[in-house]
């Protein structure tokens, strides 16, 4: 069973159609949960760290919020350079790898002008 | 300046060779890792270390190794390359949870190398 799972896999917009990403988690304690952007080719680029519910973090056209079970990456009026495989990841409060990140499969944004 | 740097950038080789990746940071953290990202974009955690512990993935074939010569140094040295190893492979590093850490820290990733196994 997966323990991070990102919806939708594949997201088209046209600028300036804001959305959400979702990232819902099951893990017995967070330590954190990440975002991180990946262009084709390059590394992950990281993003935004949330550490509780209720947390919410903002970046220029982008706001990360987080749940109990469930985080979003809200894309305010995207424009084409917003175009990436956005990932999220979970840091485990408890067992012998907390410091390793489990990581989701991602979701491809494509924003269209 | 580049913080997670490593090479080489692409690495193709045949079946039963040998190889290594390295890995390098600038930035001063305790912890590494590397990571494989298959076709299927997947990243899934290989191993971690700092300079107390290392943690290995139990899916990892023993056929992989990583060597640190110091803490800025992660290299990842692959033996008898099989085709299924093929994908492109991540060094990270962060600071070191501490034992009583409430918090996280976040990871920084190098460029990847595209490892193929013909």
């Amino acid at each position: 069973e997966d323990q991070v799972t990102q919806s939708p896999e594949a997201l088209r917009l046209q600028e300036g159609e804001s959305s959400s990403l979702n990232c819902s988690y099951t893990v017995s304690g967070l330590r954190g949960l990440f975002w991180y952007r990946q262009d084709p080719g390059k590394g992950p680029e990281f993003l935004f760290t949330l550490y509780s519910a209720g947390e919410e973090k903002e970046k220029e056209r982008l706001k990360a919020t987080l749940t109990k079970k469930e985080s979003f990456l809200h894309i305010t009026a995207p424009k084409p350079e917003d175009s990436a495989t956005y990932l999220c990841a979970v840091q485990e409060r408890y067992g012998g790898s907390q410091g390793n990140l489990i990581f989701g499969k991602g979701t491809k944004l494509s924003v269209k002008p | 300046d580049t913080a997670v740097s490593q090479t080489p950038k692409y690495l193709v080789t045949q079946m039963g060779n040998d190889k290594s990746i390295k890995c390098e940071q600038n930035l001063g953290h305790d912890t590494m890792y590397w990571y494989k990202q298959d076709s299927k974009k997947f990243l899934k955690i290989m191993f971690s270390y700092n300079n107390k512990e290392l943690i290995i993935n139990e899916t990892v074939p023993n056929r992989f190794s990583p060597k640190s010569p110091d803490k800025a140094h992660l290299n990842l040295h692959i033996n008898s390359l099989e085709l299924g190893d093929s994908a492109v492979y991540f060094c990270a590093s962060s600071h070191v949870l501490g034992a009583t850490s409430q918090s996280s820290y976040e990871q920084y990733f190098g460029p990847g190398t595209r490892l193929t196994v013909t």
